[in-house]
């Protein structure tokens, strides 16, 4: 079964840290892309990063630039989200999910596309910026 | 940053009904970028359209997407009760996703 599982979440103070965890199963992890997508309470969601196969490219909302950075460990199936300079506005629930980039072909000329989804989800971690 | 707009932002119906939620982006969006989500109280989003208009896998077939350029259209045939969530689209372009705000479909 795919799986993916978020920890690490908690009640931080303004200018604090924490670092997230996704845990990962059920499919060969090194070879997808993975994102982190945010929801504050009572409120739509919102991508926060994501992060190529091998850990050499990684992509921020501009919100979290600078104070967020988003790695991985493919030997132990895990994803990361090293967050710095935390304020009230990133209390949200996080989650990470898969960032599939799913291939086809243009029937007409051979030509290789790519769609870009999301496929697989956590159950999400609880982040709280308080004092 | 492509902006996207969804329409209505609640949508009250009865189960049995057809629901038409809309998406509008603020500049063109390729359809294979585009995607929907369905997202039920105190549950994690799921993937149901891909593409514009190609269902994730194990998603019934009463949930079709439709639409190109900047007008996207996510429709539910026959509302179950099941179906009443949250549901937003996405875009991704320029390295960058960005989520519509939402529909909340409601049970009327």
């Amino acid at each position: 079964e795919v799986q993916l599982v978020e920890s690490g979440g908690g009640l931080v103070q303004p200018g604090g840290s924490l670092r997230l965890s996704c845990d990962v199963s059920g499919f060969t992890f090194r070879n997808y892309w993975m994102s982190w997508v945010r929801q504050a309470p009572g409120k739509g969601l919102e991508w926060v990063a994501n992060i190529n196969k091998d850990g050499s490219e990684s992509y921020y909302v501009d919100s979290v630039k600078g104070r967020f950075i988003t790695s991985r460990d493919n030997a132990n199936k895990s994803l990361y989200l090293q967050m710095s300079s935390l304020s009230a506005d990133d209390t949200a629930v996080y989650y990470c999910a898969r960032d599939l980039r799913k291939e086809a072909l243009t029937p007409s000329n051979g030509n290789h596309y790519y769609y870009y989804f999301m496929d697989v989800w956590g159950k999400g971690t609880t982040v709280t910026v308080s004092s | 940053e492509i902006v996207l707009t969804q329409s209505p932002g609640t949508l009250s119906l009865s189960p049995g009904e057809r629901a038409t939620l809309s998406c509008w982006a603020s500049q063109r969006v390729s359809s294979r970028s585009l995607a929907w989500y369905q997202q039920r109280p105190g549950q994690a989003p799921r993937l149901l359209i891909y593409g514009a208009s190609s269902r994730a896998t194990g998603i019934p077939d009463r949930f079709s997407g439709s639409g190109s350029g900047t007008d996207f259209t996510l429709t539910i045939g026959s509302l179950e009760p099941e179906d009443f969530a949250v549901y937003y689209c996405q875009q991704y372009a320029n390295s960058q996703y960005t989520f519509g705000q939402g529909t909340k479909l409601e049970i009327k």
